[in-house]
This record gives structure tokens, C-alpha cells and sequence, in this order.
């Protein structure tokens, strides 16, 4: 089963606007991360939010995480045309146990 | 220093037939995960490795799949009889092992297979 939600499913923006992303999950976890994929091949893991975390920023990528509401965002700001990607969020409950991704938000950068 | 590699990067096999497909973790990274990606969808949980051993063997689909990790090192995910069904992109991670869930997951780039 999927851990996470992303929405959009898709989200086209022009270049230098924001882009946030929200992620909704539904069991307890132990931390949030956000992974990319370029042309549908290997991730790329951008950030980790700990459970105990409110917010992380980390370069151009800002993510909160409200344990409340079982709800993180993912927000890139001045967004590049390279940044055109899909993003998933993955949640962990604990230990290696794996990460349950979500299917994604396909992002479009229009230069 | 070297990252996860995957073999082969495509495999395009008839139904019914057999299809191993290979990853290599990231040298002394002691955790493994299989995950499978079918288009446009998210990632698959398939199975893990901690050493040798399967904790979680709960996402692979059905008794065709088995996969196997030897020395703590190389896995081998086998589909046994594939359909078409299996066609999707199999891609491997590792991590450290540490413990503690903060584990970052390294990915591979992924065997794209096609069943015709």
C-alpha cells in the first residue's frame, strides 16, 4: 500500500515562479523524505524531515511537515527549467524498514 | 566512489520466459530494497535486504518472484514465467544499515523491462 498522496498529479509553472508540492500519508512515521526522478529512471533523494521536525530548508527546497494533519509540502522556489521532474514523497515508520513512496507530482518548468 | 548499478539497463523478454536482473549496492551498505515502478506510477515496495536476509518479503506479487543478496553485497531479483503485467521499470536501492530510520536510500538506475 502507498504511504503517500502527492498533489498535484501534475503541476506546469513558468520559470522564476514557486513550486509547492503537498504530500498527505497515513500511518505514524519516524521521518518524511522527498526523492526526484528525471525521465522515469533512478531517484534522487533531495531532503529528509524527522517526525520531531516542524520545517528544513535545504538551497531552494523549503518542506514542513505537520504530524497532525499527517501533511508535508515540499516548496522550490525560483524554479529552473531543470528542475522539470517528478517528485515523491516517501515516509518510513522505523529502522531500515522501507520507504512507501506515493505516486508523484510531475512537475513542468517552462523556460 | 561508485554508485548503485544495475544490469541490464533494458530486457526485453517473450511471456513465459525467465529474467534475472542484477543490482550492486553501493560498497559496505548493508540494506537493500527492490522496488518496481510501472508507468507513471509511483514505486512498489518488492522486498528487502538487512545482510543477507529478507526481513520483507511482503511486496513481492506473486510466488514468480524471488530474489536472493550474496556475501552482503550483489542481489538478484528472478521473475519466473513472466506476463505481461511485469513490464515496468525494477529499481534497486541501497543504504547504510545504521538503523535509526534516517537512512538516506541510493538508487540505482533502473532495468526497464519489457514483456511482449
Amino acid at each position: 500500500s502507498q504511504q503517500g498522496e502527492e498533489d498535484p498529479q501534475a503541476l506546469s509553472i513558468q520559470e522564476g515562479e514557486n513550486a509547492t508540492m503537498n504530500c498527505s500519508y497515513k500511518t505514524s512515521i519516524n521521518n518524511l523524505q522527498w526523492y526526484r526522478q528525471n525521465s522515469g529512471r533512478g531517484l534522487v533523494h533531495l531532503i529528509l524531515i524527522r517526525s520531531n521536525e516542524r520545517e528544513k530548508h535545504s538551497g531552494r527546497l523549503r518542506v514542513t511537515l505537520d504530524t497532525s494533519k499527517k501533511s508535508s509540502s515540499l516548496l522550490i522556489t525560483a524554479s529552473r527549467a531543470a528542475d522539470t521532474a517528478s517528485y515523491f514523497c516517501a515516509g518510513r515508520s522505523s529502522g531500515n524498514t522501507p520507504l512507501v513512496f506515493g505516486k508523484g507530482t510531475r512537475l513542468s518548468v517552462i523556460a | 566512489g561508485a554508485g548503485v548499478s544495475q544490469s541490464p539497463s533494458n530486457k526485453v523478454t517473450e511471456k513465459g520466459k525467465d529474467v534475472e536482473l542484477r543490482c550492486d549496492p553501493i560498497s559496505g551498505h548493508t540494506a537493500l530494497y527492490w522496488y518496481r515502478q510501472s508507468l507513471g506510477q509511483g514505486l512498489e515496495f518488492l522486498i528487502y535486504f538487512q545482510g543477507n536476509s529478507a526481513p520483507d518479503k511482503s511486496g513481492l506479487p506473486s510466488d514468480r518472484f524471488s530474489a536472493e543478496r550474496t556475501g552482503g553485497s550483489v542481489s538478484t531479483l528472478t521473475i519466473q514465467r513472466t506476463q505481461q503485467e511485469d513490464s515496468a521499470v525494477y529499481l534497486c536501492a541501497s543504504s547504510p544499515g545504521r538503523g535509526g530510520g534516517a537512512d538516506t536510500q541510493y538508487f540505482g538506475p533502473g532495468t526497464r523491462l519489457t514483456v511482449l
